[in-house]
């Protein structure tokens, strides 16, 4: 069974420019996050989708951050304009059920310079 | 607001000892604790899980102790070996509006000295 898989691994961008990474999570996983880890600090929540409802956006910095997920499968996340203090690494993670294990991907390290 | 807090930010332990690693939250409304292991350029990996209905949870070499009343948590690794070295993140988690939200420590970075 294919686990959490993410794209790009790796981004490198120009302050202004527009991101979008991918998440594909396990096949039947509802449950759908993204987190963010800056610098060696916590991995902090950004959403949660339950299908393709948001059910938690609290997460999110600003409105230059755009999470879809079309069809409850796949998902994006669009940074636009990127600024300096994006910079980081994304993990998508799933979940099957309402409780449970989350299982991540290996995240999008994402830089702007 | 830091809602999950490990204090450690590192810590090192010879081969074949115990390994303690700490975790503390603040809301009272987290009922499931998890703990995870990440490896340098990888994705955090699941280790092992306690509900609030249970005081300890043991897999093998390792044990997650919760301590409801202080809320703290504890996981111990019994013995510690050197591919037990990486960064270990404590989450919580509870019902709120229906929904769960994990939220993560800062990690403690484990180093197991041969």
């Amino acid at each position: 069974e294919a686990g959490v898989t993410q794209f790009p691994s790796h981004s490198v961008i120009e302050k202004g420019q527009t991101v979008t990474l991918r998440c594909d999570p396990i096949s039947g996983h509802d449950n759908l996050y993204w987190y963010r880890r800056v610098m060696g600090k916590e991995i902090k929540f950004l959403l949660h989708f339950v299908k393709e409802s948001k059910q938690d956006e609290s997460g999110m910095p600003n409105n230059r951050f755009l999470a879809e997920r079309t069809g409850g499968t796949y998902s994006t996340l669009k940074v636009q304009p990127a600024e300096l203090e994006d910079s980081g690494v994304y993990f998508c993670a799933s979940r099957q059920g309402t409780h449970g294990e989350l299982f991540f991907g290996e995240g999008s390290r994402l830089t702007v310079l | 607001d830091q809602q999950v807090k490990q204090n450690s930010p590192s810590l090192s332990v010879q081969e074949g000892r115990i390994s303690i690693l700490n975790c503390d939250y603040t809301n009272s409304m987290f009922d499931y604790f998890l703990w995870y292991k990440k490896y340098p350029a990888e994705g955090p990996t699941f280790l092992i899980s306690i509900s609030s209905i249970k005081d300890k949870n043991e897999d093998g070499r390792f044990t997650v102790f919760l301590n409801k009343s202080a809320k703290h948590l504890s996981l111990h690794i019994v013995p510690s070996q050197p591919g037990d070295s990486a960064v270990y993140f404590c989450a919580a988690s509870g019902t709120t509006s229906g929904t769960y939200k994990y939220i993560f420590g800062t990690g403690t970075r484990l180093k197991v000295l041969a």
